[in-house]
């Protein structure tokens, strides 16, 4: 069955300490896969669109990724504004975009 | 570019009830997407319109859900004889050019079933 697979689910980090985020899917013929950022009480925000394995994008502290069975976010120094869930969406044939469930993330200061 | 517009925000009402939300998309979005999106999960896909027409559905919208796009601007999904599993965030999102570009969300609409 296809599947989207976000890990961790949760991740607390300090100020400046940078970690990744993984969003893992089993779909077939992947069309497109999407970041997206949500605050609490918003809709998602998008980030990033990547369409091929080694594909990679930036803006600001963050950076995607892509490889043909993951993709990673990576969040370098965050700060406390960063806290969000980070949501990865696949789309494939059958034109659906199919959402993971999230990592919520929280940077302390 | 205002984004993408929902209303209302929230909706209470009693299980039974017919309602009834309106999303404006971003102007010159030729696809319209809604969602229904339950707290800790990500949206699960529900439709969408390219332009006026109702391209696909989603195995999960029952009977009770209903959604129009008239004249390809602005979007309604009704939700009929409404249970209190129709408790939910529903998105609306949209988006231009083809099926495989980003979708830009509104800030939902909040169903409480009471």
């Amino acid at each position: 069955e296809d599947q989207v697979t976000q890990s961790p689910e949760a991740l607390r980090l300090q100020e400046g300490e940078s970690s990744s985020l993984n969003c893992s899917y089993t779909v077939s013929g992947l069309r497109g896969l999407f970041w997206y950022r949500q605050d609490p009480g918003k809709g998602p925000e998008f980030l990033f669109t990547l369409y091929s394995a080694g594909e990679e994008k930036e803006k600001e502290r963050l950076k995607a990724t892509l490889t043909k069975k993951e993709s990673f976010l990576h969040i370098t120094a965050p700060k406390p504004e960063d806290s969000a869930t980070y949501l990865c969406a696949v789309f494939y044939t059958g034109n659906q975009f199919y959402f993971g469930t999230g990592t919520s993330l929280t940077v302390i200061p | 570019d205002t984004g993408v517009s929902q209303d209302p925000r929230h909706k209470i009402t009693k299980r039974g009830q017919n309602v009834t939300f309106r999303c404006d998309p971003i102007s010159e979005h030729n696809r319209l997407y809604w969602y229904r999106q339950t707290l800790g999960q990500g949206p699960e896909f529900l439709t969408y319109f390219q332009n006026e027409a109702q391209l696909e559905k989603s195995r999960l919208l029952s009977d009770r859900f209903s959604a129009e796009r008239p004249k390809g601007s602005f979007s309604t999904l009704e939700i009929q004889r409404t249970e209190q599993g129709d408790s939910a965030m529903y998105l609306c999102a949209s988006s231009s050019g083809g099926t495989n570009q980003p979708q830009h969300f509104g800030d939902g609409t909040r169903l409480s079933i009471l």
